[in-house]
This record gives C-alpha cells, sequence and structure tokens, in this order.
C-alpha cells in the first residue's frame, strides 16, 4: 500500500530564508509523486509534480522538489521564503494503473513565515 | 465564474437533519471527487465519478450519499450525521487521462452539533 509521512507538522521560517519541507513516501512501483499547497481558507493548488526523468522538478511560485529514489524521499524546497508562502503544504502519492485518480496525501506541514 | 465553487461555504446542523454539498466545475473536466479533511490527519478520499459514474467509494458510511448528475455537478448528500463527521469537505475535478492534477475548490465547513 501506498504511504506518505511528513514527518514536520510546522515550520518556521524567516522571510527571505530558504526551505525545504521533507516528504518520505512508500510505495511498491514507479512513484508518481506531487506537492499541493493550501492557503487559509483555500482549496489546494498544485505546486509541483514528478512522473519521470530529471529528478529535479521546477513548480510553480518558484518552488523545486528533488526526487531521490535511494532515500524514498521528494523534498520541496524554495531559495527564498515570502510571507505569502505562508500556508499549508502537502505531498502525495499516486500510481499510474489508477490514472492517478486515488492520491495518497501526507497529514501536512504547516510553514509559518516570521518577518 | 470559474474554477470550481463548492456552496455553502460553511454549515452547521443537527444530528438529524439533512442538509446537501454542492459542487459545480467551470473547466471542463469529466472526473470529480469528494474528499474529507480533518485536523492532523491526511486527506481522505471519498468518492470518484468519472464521465457521471461513480468509480470509487472509499468505504464512506452511508449517512453520505453522493450524486452527480452531469460531469459538472457532484452533490453530498447528508443525514443522521455523527459529530465526528464535522470536517472540511473538499470538491476537485480533474481531465481523465492528462496527468493528475486535482483542481480542487475551497470546501465547504461542515459541523455537527
Amino acid at each position: 500500500a501506498q504511504s506518505v509521512t511528513q514527518p514536520d507538522i510546522h515550520i518556521t521560517v524567516s522571510e527571505g530564508a530558504s526551505l525545504e519541507l521533507r516528504c518520505n513516501y512508500s510505495y511498491g512501483a514507479t512513484p508518481y509523486l506531487f506537492w499541493y499547497v493550501q492557503s487559509p481558507g483555500q482549496g489546494l493548488q498544485l505546486l509541483l509534480k514528478y512522473f519521470s526523468g530529471d529528478t529535479l522538478v521546477q513548480g510553480i511560485k518558484g518552488f523545486e522538489a528533488e526526487f531521490k529514489r535511494s532515500q524514498s524521499s521528494f523534498n520541496l524546497r524554495k531559495p527564498s521564503v515570502h510571507w505569502s508562502d505562508a500556508a499549508e503544504y502537502f505531498c502525495a502519492v499516486g500510481a499510474l494503473n489508477t490514472g492517478f485518480q486515488k492520491l495518497v496525501f501526507g497529514t501536512g506541514t504547516r510553514l509559518l513565515v516570521s518577518p | 465564474e470559474t474554477g470550481v465553487t463548492q456552496t455553502p461555504r460553511h454549515l452547521v446542523m443537527g444530528m438529524t437533519n439533512k442538509k446537501s454539498l454542492k459542487c459545480e466545475q467551470h473547466l471542463g473536466h469529466n472526473a470529480m471527487y469528494w474528499y474529507k479533511q480533518s485536523a492532523k490527519k491526511p486527506l481522505e478520499l471519498m468518492f470518484v465519478y468519472n464521465f457521471k459514474e461513480q468509480t470509487e467509494n472509499n468505504s464512506v458510511p452511508s449517512r453520505f450519499s453522493p450524486e452527480c448528475p452531469n460531469s459538472s455537478h457532484l452533490f453530498l448528500h447528508l443525514h443522521t450525521l455523527q459529530p465526528e463527521d464535522s470536517a472540511l469537505y473538499l470538491c476537485a475535478s480533474s481531465q481523465v487521462g492528462t496527468g493528475g492534477e486535482l483542481f480542487f475548490g475551497e470546501g465547504s465547513r461542515l459541523t455537527v452539533l
């Protein structure tokens, strides 16, 4: 069975500092990995996804993520955080044989940005 | 209107009430979903509809009854709910075969008294 672990419930980062959010997955076949962001009072929005190819994936809003098969990780990074990045971030894994319609989400990491 | 719209945004109901949540997508997608989001828990997939046909029921109690009259509209009918059903219910849509991106509505915050 697929599973996703986001070990950090909360992270606080100073504005302008770099950010890394951790995600570890468990899946027996080729993982298809996603990062979503949820701003307060909003639904989730896709930041980026990894299907195959280059293990460093670029997304929207200046985010990137690196797939490391040996570590079963798909960590999200941003070189310089803005106050508007304060939100909750969800990592998810999907399977090709379900058409990616049964994503398994992590519990999320809430990002707080300090001035 | 654009995107995925959910109404109502907030709903308070008693355990004996019957209410419905509505979702409408304006993206031309052919798949729609209901998710439940509770504090400190992963998003839980409840139902999936492809081309108006239900293709997934993730062991959801029968007090939740989905309805998908067409590819643009999705309802979640609620009856005799329990306090533990209080959560944010998110609707999403996607285009099957295009790589899995889900487009979410803002959610309906349900409180069961």
